[in-house]
């Protein structure tokens, strides 16, 4: 089946500094979607890009999909303390999703 | 407008025991997954079912698991005669006919601790 593979797998940064995870597949995907998942939580959807080179903002984040459909990236400009969690990308088939490994992120002030 | 409802949130057996997990989907959703996330690791498909179909169950192990979707009442993950490695936090979600693809709706997950 599938594999995405996610680096780093822990970030640790100081307030207000960026923030980058990236996702990987040896395969060309159909579909990328990211969820994050705050410490003793569940995983909550973010967003799902299908299109080559698709970029997609959501306030300070901003989602990429390579024009290769093999990565996808999700960047954070100027982490905030509520954005402690981890960053899940996954991919998924008619009937389920696989999810990456996930990149831990803290935020410290 | 509830969310995916699963109980018990919190679950202690004592190995050879059976656990039952429950999962009502969103109001209007017809289609669940279930979801295992062992401590430190990404979440792990299990099943995904409709209304009182398997669908896909390629994630399920070959014993001691089972899972259904009745037709009244909320999906059941059950395991059989559990293990210490049964412990994790198992997560259902749900989605409705032509949704985005790829976008669930995921519960609380229960804990479950295998003693």
């Amino acid at each position: 089946g599938q594999q995405v593979m996610q680096i780093p797998q822990y970030q640790h940064v100081q307030e207000g500094e960026d923030f980058t995870t990236y996702c990987n597949s040896s395969t060309t995907l159909s579909n990328i979607q990211w969820y994050k998942q705050r410490p003793g939580g569940h995983p909550v959807f973010l967003i799902q890009l299908v299109k080559s080179g698709e970029v997609k903002k959501q306030k300070r984040l901003t989602f990429q999909f390579g024009e290769a459909k093999k990565n996808s990236s999700l960047h954070i400009t100027a982490t905030q303390t509520t954005d402690v969690g981890t960053y899940f990308c996954s991919t998924g088939t008619a009937s389920k999703l696989t999810f990456g490994t996930g990149t831990r992120l803290q935020v410290t002030l | 407008n509830a969310g995916v409802m699963q109980n018990p949130r919190h679950l202690v057996r004592r190995r050879g025991q059976e656990a039952r997990l429950r999962c009502s989907p969103m109001k209007g959703h017809s289609h669940v997954y279930w979801y295992r996330q062992l401590p430190e690791e990404g979440l792990k498909f299990m099943v995904y079912l409709q209304k009182e179909n398997i669908i896909d169950e390629s994630g399920m192990p070959k014993e001691r698991f089972s899972a259904e979707f009745p037709k009244e009442g909320p999906s059941i993950l059950r395991i059989q005669q559990v293990v210490r490695g049964d412990s994790a936090a198992y997560f259902c979600a749900s989605s409705r006919e032509g949704q985005v693809f790829g976008e669930q709706y995921f519960g609380p997950g229960t804990r479950l601790t295998v003693t």
